[in-house]
């Protein structure tokens, strides 16, 4: 079957530009994660669905970041007035139920983020 | 709040040797998995294996086997007879049982190149 996928495959921006991030989930995962994978550092958790529940969003680094979950399928990852430092690949997952992290997270090929 | 450290940014190695990958984390949860994800250069982070802690056998896929050590509080990757494809960037990972706690902890990664 389908496995996650993420819209655009690359982006750039110019700084203090908005941008949207898409992902679509594999069909019938309830929870969806949203990490950020900077130049040579390992994968920072950035926000959590999880059903109609409200989200984790104990990750996002400012409030220029945002997230939304429309009918518990697609997700967009929203970056306000964009900044040099949020250039970097933005991983989307998704996992079959929220409980714990023994769920095997699924994850999509990435966004790779450029601000100019 | 947990941390996960893999002190070897790049290693190399035969095809067809072995290698092990090392990586320790830090944690005052009882109980937890621990993952080990590939990341080739096509960005898609793959799951390779995973232990859950309360299991003391170690975990085994084919090729991949696991050093899990609880109380050192130290989860190692081998790879055995290593091959061309194995080339990527590892990343080792910790996560939580408790439900709603979901999101992944990741090391900042070891790039794995096998030479032919």
């Amino acid at each position: 079957g389908a496995g996650v996928s993420q819209s655009p495959s690359n982006k750039v921006t110019e700084k203090g530009k908005d941008v949207e991030l898409r992902c679509d989930p594999i069909s019938g995962h309830t929870a969806l994660y949203w990490y950020r994978q900077s130049l040579g550092q390992g994968l920072e958790f950035l926000i959590y669905f999880q059903g109609n529940s409200a989200p984790d969003k104990s990750g996002l680094p400012s409030d220029r970041f945002s997230a939304e979950r429309t009918g518990g399928s697609v997700s967009t990852l929203t970056i306000q007035r964009t900044q040099q430092e949020d250039s970097a690949v933005y991983l989307c997952a998704s996992s079959l139920s929220g409980q714990g992290a023994g769920n095997e997270q699924f994850f999509g090929p990435g966004t790779r983020l450029t601000v100019l | 709040a947990q941390t996960v450290t893999q002190s070897q940014p790049e290693m190399s190695v035969q095809e067809a040797e072995t290698v092990t990958l090392s990586c320790t984390y830090d944690t005052s949860e009882s109980n937890y998995y621990l993952f080990w994800y590939k990341q080739p250069p096509s960005r898609q982070m793959i799951l390779v294996i995973r232990q859950e802690a309360y299991k003391q056998q170690n975990a085994t896929e084919n090729r991949f086997s696991v050093n899990f050590q609880k109380a050192a509080k130290s989860f190692s990757l081998k790879i055995s007879d290593s091959q061309l494809g194995d080339t990527a960037m590892y990343f080792c990972a910790f996560g939580k049982i408790k439900t709603g706690a979901n999101n992944l902890f990741f090391g900042t990664g070891t790039r794995l190149t096998v030479i032919p």
